[in-house]
């Protein structure tokens, strides 16, 4: 009964391809998150969802585009993905968008060659 | 933006020992978090600190929020193998959107 899960865990794709990454939270929260870890580890928030309304979305190229088709989920499409896309995704979920608590899903790691 | 600066970046010990590690920030926090991460999985939250001065402990872990609002440590007492991983501090300063700003982790190493 994973609290946070993600799929896949690996993605492996070509350069210009489009891929999605799905998440999925059984905790019953209100607000979920997605995050991008680079090689050093840096942790960066891009998105925000608050019951399926986007309220933050960081400066992120357009080609990433997350959807919520309930609040319990929330993917994150990506489109012509680059080399410099590659890294770990990971999402993330909060009781409410005034919880400071999150938890993290295992996170997807994602290589563009 | 805001900057989370956290040190040492890397540490190696031996088992047995205690552990500092530190986060300062360029602006004013009105929370900090300390999650771990292990090898191949998310962040897990380890302690959640929300008032200035506020030193809260969790096991052998202990952290503290600094009395300017702009630093935190957290200590590990008597470490352990599995206390391996990052370990990162989150800051959270006023604002309408609870965003946490990470600080850039601190990879730990014990040595049996």
């Amino acid at each position: 009964d994973t609290a946070v899960s993600q799929t896949p865990k690996y993605l492996v794709t070509q350069m210009g391809n489009d891929k999605s990454i799905k998440c999925e939270q059984n905790l019953g929260h209100d607000t979920m998150y997605w995050y991008k870890q680079d090689s050093k580890k840096f942790l960066k928030i891009m998105f925000s969802y608050n019951n399926k309304e986007l309220i933050i979305n960081e400066t992120v190229p357009n080609r990433f585009s997350p959807k919520s088709p309930d609040k319990a989920h929330l993917n994150l499409h990506i489109n012509s993905l680059e080399l410099g896309d590659s890294a770990v995704y990971f999402c993330a979920s909060s009781h409410t968008s005034q919880s400071y608590e999150q938890f993290f899903g295992p996170g997807t790691r994602l290589t563009v060659l | 933006g805001q900057q989370l600066n956290q040190s040492p970046q890397s540490m190696f010990i031996q088992e047995g020992e205690d552990v500092s590690m530190n986060c300062t920030s360029s602006s004013i926090f009105n929370t900090w978090l300390w999650y771990k991460q292990d090898p191949g999985e998310g962040p897990v939250l380890l302690i959640a600190l929300y008032k200035a001065g506020e030193l809260t402990s969790n096991g052998r872990l202990t952290a503290q929020f600094g009395i300017t609002r702009k630093d935190s440590f957290l200590n590990i007492s008597a470490s352990i193998p599995s206390d391996v991983g990052i370990y990162f501090c989150a800051g959270q300063s006023y604002g309408s959107a609870r965003q946490l700003t990470f600080g850039s982790g601190t990879q730990l190493t014990v040595l049996p």
